[in-house]
């Protein structure tokens, strides 16, 4: 069964510096690989996705992530912290397309 | 354009009450997943439709949830009798197949509080 293991549940960072969320995922087949983030009291948004192609995949406010299927990562980063990107960050994977299992969720905090 | 409506934002009932949630997905879109968020649990995929049939619903707790989909524009998560333990926020999620994936758009949710 698919499986995903965000390490951290909380991740503190000060504006500026690197943003490091990891992420690995157990899937029997080449997997469809997402992050979303979840701002407070709102619903979750899709950052970016792997499907197929290019492993390092760029998606909005700056965000890229690399799946890296001998380490069976899909690890997201984003070179400068922004206030505006505290939030909760999920990331899911998915073999069979219409369905996605999450990760437990990283809780991102940027110090000022 | 519209993004995925859920009614009501918030809703807050007595144990042993009905609570009924609602879902109005993206125009066009042919899929539609009903979530639950809670702390413990984190977020858990309760049932998901194609062309308003349901196609699993492993994700169920148990008999006193049900969910509808009557048609393509609506569809009900229908808690009785509702308990404590069944407070979480729900969110209701809709996607287009793509042919290889789906991205699924979320609702803002609705944050059931059962006293």
């Amino acid at each position: 069964a698919q499986s995903v293991t965000q390490l951290g549940s909380h991740v503190s960072v000060s504006e500026g510096a690197l943003v490091l969320l990891r992420c690995n995922y157990s899937s029997s087949v080449p997997p469809y690989l997402f992050w979303y983030v979840q701002y407070p009291n709102q619903g979750l948004q899709l950052l970016l996705k792997y499907t197929t192609g290019a492993t390092l995949v760029k998606g909005i406010n700056g965000f890229e992530a690399e799946f890296k299927k001998s380490e069976t990562s899909f690890h997201l980063t984003k070179p400068s912290a922004h206030m505006s990107d505290a939030a909760e960050y999920f990331c899911a994977v998915s073999e069979i397309a219409q369905k996605l299992v999450f990760g437990q969720g990283t809780r991102l905090t940027i110090n000022p | 354009d519209a993004g995925v409506i859920q009614s009501p934002r918030h809703e807050v009932t007595e144990m042993g009450q009905e609570v009924t949630l609602r879902c109005k997905p993206i125009s066009g879109h042919d899929y539609l997943f009903w979530y639950r968020q809670t702390m413990m649990r984190g977020l858990e995929l309760l049932i998901y439709f194609n062309n308003n049939v349901p196609i699993d619903d492993s994700g169920m707790p148990e008999d006193r949830f049900s969910a509808k989909m009557p048609n393509a524009s609506f569809s009900t998560l229908k808690i009785q009798p509702s308990e404590p333990r069944d407070s979480a926020v729900y969110f209701c999620a809709s996607s287009l197949w793509a042919g290889t994936y789906n991205e699924q758009f979320f609702g803002p949710g609705t944050r059931l509080t059962v006293l």
